[in-house]
């Protein structure tokens, strides 16, 4: 069964300022899909970004991109001039290409972000 | 992007009655439908796939006797919380994918619904 682990349970940042959130992943399979979500206090779980495992090309929106390492099964979030709007839960989800799209999801990170 | 809600958004209810909770794609036909049970501060944990037409797939743990989901059609999925007890007081969240199982489509959430059984 795969795993995803988000080792940081908190983090802050000055608005304006860089911050990357970490996610591993654990997986037999060599073709699947991650993504990154966001749960504002709304709690509507917001899609951030996402990444096909075959693609070696890190995937981009706007301020937010991905540092993607399938060797070492690794996929970081940066968020680049941090807004008060990006605080929120993020969570690192992992899905398998043949899985009816069924989500892994990691623990989450709260970020803060202050101003 | 493709909208999904849930009615109602929030629900208080007595021990030992019954909770129905809907989940709508509006502007999308969604073969596929899951839902997750979220503590607060906690992540989301899937509770069962739903394929229309077919009978819910159940994560291992979740009692489907309790947690009764029906995927009548392709816009529609229902979860039913029967004989809720204060335990079952949380957030529930659906979620719902255009495709089946080779799914390359994105899945997309619904605002969730706040359970709190008295």
């Amino acid at each position: 069964a795969q795993t995803v682990t988000q080792s940081q349970p908190e983090m802050s940042v000055q608005e304006a300022e860089t911050v990357t959130l970490s996610c591993t992943y654990d997986t037999s399979e060599s073709d699947y899909y991650l993504f990154w979500y966001k749960q504002p206090p709304s709690r509507q779980m917001i899609l951030v970004i996402r990444q096909e495992a075959y693609k070696q090309q890190n995937a981009t929106e706007n301020r937010f991109s991905v540092n993607f390492q399938k060797a070492a099964k690794s996929f970081s979030l940066k968020i680049s001039d941090s807004q008060l709007g990006d605080a929120a839960m993020y969570f690192c989800a992992y899905r398998s290409r043949t899985s009816y799209g069924k989500l892994t999801f990691g623990q989450g990170t709260i970020l803060t972000v202050h101003p | 992007g493709a909208v999904v809600s849930q009615h109602p958004s929030r629900v208080i209810c007595k021990s030992g009655t019954s909770v129905k909770i809907e989940c709508r794609s509006l502007d999308f036909q969604a073969t596929t439908m899951f839902w997750y049970r979220q503590f607060p501060k906690q992540s989301l944990m899937l509770m069962a796939t739903s394929n229309e037409g077919s009978k819910a797939t159940y994560e291992q743990g979740v009692e489907k006797d309790k947690f009764l989901i029906n995927h009548a059609s392709l816009t529609l999925s229902t979860l039913t919380v029967t004989s809720a007890h204060p335990e079952d007081s949380s957030f529930y969240i659906c979620s719902a994918s255009r495709s089946g199982r080779l799914s390359t489509d994105t899945q997309y959430f619904g605002p969730g619904t706040r359970l709190t059984v008295l």
